[in-house]
Order: C-alpha cells, then structure tokens, then sequence
C-alpha cells in the first residue's frame, strides 16, 4: 500500500523559532499533498493543499505566513511553523493523495510540536 | 458551522457484536464519503469509502451505508474485536477533484473483551 512518511515524529522548540517538518511520500508520486493539525480530543483540521509546484492554498484562518508550506517534488512536502509560539503546540499531519479520481488520502504517522 | 457530524463521541461494545457508527453531513454537494480509523499519536488509516452513486459498500468486517435524502451514512463493523478500538472518522468530499476531504469530529470505539 501507499507510504507516507513524517520527519520529525516529535519536536521541542522554543518561542520564536522556526521548525520544519517534511512529508514524503515513499512508493508513489503524490502531485497533491495535505496539511492537517489537531489538538488534543478533536478532529483533524484541514490548514493547506499543497500542489507540486504552485503555491500552497490556504485554508480559511490559516496565516500563509506563519505556516510556510514549500512542495519541492513530486515526493516532498514540507510545512515550516515559523516563529513559534505556544499555542502552535499541536499534532500535525500529511497526506498525500492516490489515485487521480479517488478521495482516497493517505496520512503519514503525524508530528507532535510542543512549544516551550 | 460542521459540515461532517458524529453525534456520538463515543461507543461502547462487546467483542464479537456489531458496531455502528453514524454520520450526518449538510453539504449536498459532498458525493464521496469515507471512513478513517486512528490510533492516538498516528495518522488516521484509510478504511472504506462510498461514492454517492452506490448506497452499500462491504468490505470484510466493514460495510458503509450511504442514505443519500436522509444525508447519513453509517459504518458497520461485525463482528468487533478488541483490535478495532481506536477513534473513527467520518470524511466528505466534494466535486471531481476530490481536493477537500472534510473530517467529522470522529467516534471513539471501545470494544470490551
């Protein structure tokens, strides 16, 4: 089945630095790849769709700016919180979608980002 | 405003019985429907999914059932196994491109041994 893998699978920054955190997809080219975040007892929050070269689209809320989505290759995405702080403290989560025509997305193992 | 409902936070049941998880949705343009299945610190795992042409779709111990004028649709598990407790999942997308998938708040499944 699809891979989709996550780097790091847990971090600890302090406030005000940058952390990067890359999804790949492993055994197949994924021309689309999705950013979630979750807190603790709710549900998976859509942030970004990323496409292979264009720029990220946004969810409703989601500051562009902060959260720095670059989708080098058909394989890698990344997701970089800049300047964080607190409250960026989350479970953040990738996918990857399959097959063209299929609402199928598969989710990498997930990030844990605790903010000091 | 939720598009994507899971009424109940949570569901208890003994192993070797039928699970029913429900899910509502308002947008009546959503026209695939699937279900994820997640562990606590993991990604959510893919389990089954429905287009809206089809109101059945059964695959081993799963089957979702699509009720398209009433907008539910409902996962069943049968029978359950301590192995399937974990929070699940209600998705929707909508349109051709299947670029959104909207999540439900989720259920969390206890199967009792």
């Amino acid at each position: 089945g699809a891979v989709v893998s996550q780097h790091p699978s847990w971090v600890i920054c302090k406030s005000g630095t940058s952390v990067k955190i890359e999804c790949r997809s492993l055994d197949f080219q994924a021309t689309t790849m999705f950013w979630y975040r979750q807190f603790p007892k709710q549900s998976l929050m859509l942030m970004a769709t990323s496409n292979e070269g264009s720029k990220a689209t946004y969810e409703q809320g989601v500051e562009k700016d902060k959260f720095l989505i670059n989708h080098a290759s058909l394989t890698l995405s990344t997701l970089t919180v800049t300047s964080a702080h607190p409250e960026d403290s989350s479970f953040y989560i990738c996918s990857a979608r399959g097959l063209a025509g299929s609402g199928e997305q598969y989710f990498g193992p997930g990030t844990r980002l605790t903010v000091t | 405003d939720q598009q994507v409902k899971q009424n109940s936070p949570s569901l208890s049941v003994q192993e070797g019985r039928i699970s029913i998880l429900n899910c509502d949705y308002t947008n009546s343009m959503f026209d695939y429907f699937l279900w994820y299945k997640k562990y606590p610190a993991e990604g959510p795992t893919f389990l089954i999914s429905i287009s809206s042409i089809k109101d059945k779709n059964e695959d081993g111990r799963f089957t979702v059932f699509l009720n398209k004028s009433a907008k539910h649709l409902s996962l069943h598990i049968v029978p359950s196994q301590p192995g399937d407790s974990a929070v699940y999942f209600c998705a929707a997308s909508a349109g051709s491109s299947y670029d959104k998938v909207i999540f439900g708040p989720g259920t969390s499944l206890s199967v009792i041994p």
